[in-house]
């Protein structure tokens, strides 16, 4: 239980296209979601909450007109990066909070490697 | 402002070679601290929770402890598949369920 898909896996893209990356909870509905970005040799960092029906809640430093996210259902999570440039290009992993959850475990993707030329 | 360190970067060990991980934490208030491994190229795999003083949970051959400022991850008598980036993150009580991580410890089991 408690798995957690990403598509796609791999993208890569032009400088100034769009990007989008679902993350889906497959058994399980949860109502708060979150998106990390990590850089080679480096940990997650949180760029923002997302959570159900309402609107996303964003990390200091996180422009959230470029990273759209969009969770419009309890399993499921979307990020568009807007106008891609080659500095985008990292590993994005998602994670998943399920509403059964007692301890607040979070639950992750398997990540999107975003590639910019 | 919460902060999570993790000692050591890296670690090579035998096999059969036990060991532990160290995760030191400052928070204004703990709600949880989870280990997650973490396999290249993918996203991190949970592992534990704990969330007091004097708690320990063990899974195989990994064991967590919790104290009121740092956590342990025990490795005993590693195999090669325990190879892989491990992870703390910390939850505090004003976090909304936020984690903020660590930088991890990468452990490297040779046969």
């Amino acid at each position: 239980g408690a798995v957690v898909s990403q598509h796609p896996s791999r993208v890569i893209c032009k400088s100034g296209t769009s990007v989008k990356i679902e993350c889906r909870s497959l058994d399980f509905q949860a109502t708060t979601m979150f998106w990390y970005r990590q850089f080679p040799k480096q940990s997650l960092m949180l760029m923002a909450t997302s959570n159900e029906g309402s609107k996303a809640t964003y990390e200091q430093g996180v422009e959230k007109d470029k990273f759209l996210i969009n969770h419009a259902s309890l399993t499921l999570s979307t990020l568009t990066v807007t106008s891609a440039h080659p500095e985008d290009s990292s590993f994005y992993i998602c994670s998943a909070r399920p509403d059964w959850a007692t301890y607040n475990e979070q639950f992750f993707g398997p990540g999107t490697r975003l590639t910019v030329l | 402002e919460d902060q999570v360190t993790q000692s050591p970067e890296a670690l090579r060990l035998q096999e059969g070679e036990s060991s532990s991980l160290n995760c030191s934490y400052t928070v204004s208030g703990l709600r949880g601290l989870f280990w997650y491994r973490q396999d290249p190229g993918k996203g991190p795999e949970f592992l534990f929770t704990l969330y007091s003083a004097g708690e320990e949970k063990e899974k195989e051959r990994l064991k967590a402890t919790l104290t009121k400022k740092e956590s342990f991850l025990h490795i005993t008598a590693p195999k090669p598949e325990d190879s892989a980036t491990y992870l703390c993150a910390v939850q505090a009580d004003d976090s909304w369920g936020k984690l903020q991580f660590g930088a991890g410890t990468q452990v490297v089991v040779t046969p």
